[in-house]
């Protein structure tokens, strides 16, 4: 298996723009997440879907964030509209549960997004 | 609230030595705490997983503690090698996980 694949890897923006990260989880998982990770904060559970309803989207910062799951196979994370302040790496992991703390969270490589 | 703190300052390790990182936690009473593992550009690795009922578990050079009443996790790693150096996460969690921010180590030559 190919793994958790994000896209892009690298992603340089200006504020203002909307802002489109996509993320393909492993074929049979049942569980998405999306986080956010900054030296500040470390890594922040933003979202997560299970049988791509989303769950848990507490993390989500304001309303200029918004995620959705149309199949298994394919999720996305939109910011619109981006600030600098969203600069940071956008992780998405899946699991093979319901997305419980017993499940192995299997991780992509992330999206470093710069926003100027 | 619930805090996760981990030390944000880097532990650097002789090699061969064991290196101890630690993992403390307040206002929260987890059932299970998560190991991971980070290199630089990649996402976090899970390595261990161990549950309030196990006082102890190993993996290879790995062992992991849970001390519930202390409410701290240690986290070893013996005979350390160079290939070790990488930044390790906690995360506890019963119904979702929370991760701490994780600690730096250095497992100099």
């Amino acid at each position: 298996d190919a793994g958790v694949i994000q896209s892009p890897r690298h992603e340089v923006t200006e504020m203002g723009q909307e802002v489109t990260l996509r993320c393909k989880p492993i074929s049979g998982h049942n569980s998405l997440f999306w986080y956010r990770q900054t030296m500040m904060r470390g890594l922040e559970l933003l979202i997560y879907f299970n049988n791509n309803v989303p769950i848990d989207d507490s993390g989500m910062p304001e309303d200029r964030f918004s995620a959705k799951m149309p199949n298994a196979s394919f999720s996305t994370l939109k910011i619109q509209p981006s600030e600098p302040r969203d600069s940071a790496v956008y992780f998405c992991a899946s699991s093979l549960g319901g997305g419980g703390a017993t499940d192995t969270q299997y991780f992509g490589p992330g999206t470093r997004l710069t926003v100027l | 609230s619930q805090k996760i703190e981990q030390n944000s300052e880097a532990l650097n390790i002789q090699e061969g030595k064991t290196a101890t990182l630690t993992c403390n936690y307040t206002n929260y009473s987890p059932a299970y705490l998560q190991w991971y593992r980070q290199d630089p550009g990649r996402g976090p690795v899970f390595l261990l997983l161990i549950r309030e009922n196990e006082k102890e578990k190993r993996k290879e050079r790995l062992k992991v503690t849970f001390d519930t009443t202390l409410k701290q996790s240690l986290f070893h790693i013996t005979a350390s090698q160079p290939a070790d150096s990488a930044t390790y996460l906690c995360a506890l969690g019963d119904d979702k996980i929370i991760f701490g921010k994780g600690t730096r180590l250095h497992i100099l030559p």
